[in-house]
């Protein structure tokens, strides 16, 4: 139980283009789903919170209009890398939490790789 | 702020034997969570333990277990009887009661890799 699934798994776009990556809670409701980037050999860090129903919750130095999210469902959020540069490329990995483990653990989806040209 | 530090960027194991992988974490939170991730080279991360901040006893999940030790903020992971398919970037992370038990804090990781 607890997967999460994120599609395209990697992706290859033009600059200037807009990019949308799916994350799917498969097995789970999950209110909430968090958006971390990750560069090579670098740590994961939080991007925004998604919650269901409402407006995400972005950290400082994230530029909202940029990175849109979209909490649609209770299994699903989309990240949008609206007019993308190659700057932008990196790791995308995104995670829910079912919130009824003992220890509020959450689940991380596969990663979408984005490599802008 | 939360903070965690992971000061070995790399390690090295032979199969069969154990290994420490060090984590400290600095938080005036008194109430936290402490995690330990696997990430292999195809990118998921896989999640492995887990230690709250008032927990007695140090966890256990099979072969990983974490040295928990409070007064030094420290949550070491030991992985036992290593495995050449434990080689993979190892991440510590934590979140806390300040940030809803949601927000997690990660580490720059440690990559370990297992010989024969």
């Amino acid at each position: 139980g607890a997967v999460v699934s994120q599609h395209p798994s990697w992706v290859i776009c033009k600059s200037g283009t807009s990019v949308k990556i799916e994350c799917r809670s498969l097995d789970f409701q999950a209110t909430t789903m968090f958006w971390y980037r990750q560069f090579p050999k670098q740590s994961l860090m939080l991007m925004a919170t998604s919650n269901e129903g409402s407006k995400a919750t972005y950290e400082q130095g994230v530029e909202k209009d940029k990175f849109l999210i979209n909490h649609a469902s209770l299994t699903l959020s989309t990240l949008t890398v609206t007019s993308a540069h190659p700057e932008d490329s990196s790791f995308y990995i995104c995670s829910a939490s079912p919130g009824m483990s003992s220890y509020n653990e959450q689940f991380f989806g596969p990663g979408t790789r984005l490599t802008v040209l | 702020a939360q903070k965690i530090t992971q000061t070995q960027p790399g390690m090295f194991v032979q199969e069969k034997e154990a290994v420490t992988l060090d984590c400290t974490y600095d938080t005036s939170d008194p109430s936290y969570g402490l995690f330990w991730y696997k990430q292999p080279s195809s990118g998921e991360m896989i999640f492995l333990i887990y230690q709250g901040s008032y927990d007695q006893q140090n966890a256990t999940e099979g072969r990983y277990s974490l040295n928990f030790q409070k007064a030094r903020k420290s949550a070491n992971l030991v992985i036992s009887a290593s495995q050449l398919g434990d080689s993979a970037m190892y991440f510590c992370a934590m979140f806390s009661r300040n940030t809803g038990f949601q927000k997690l804090v990660f580490g720059t990781g440690t990559r370990l890799l297992v010989s024969p």
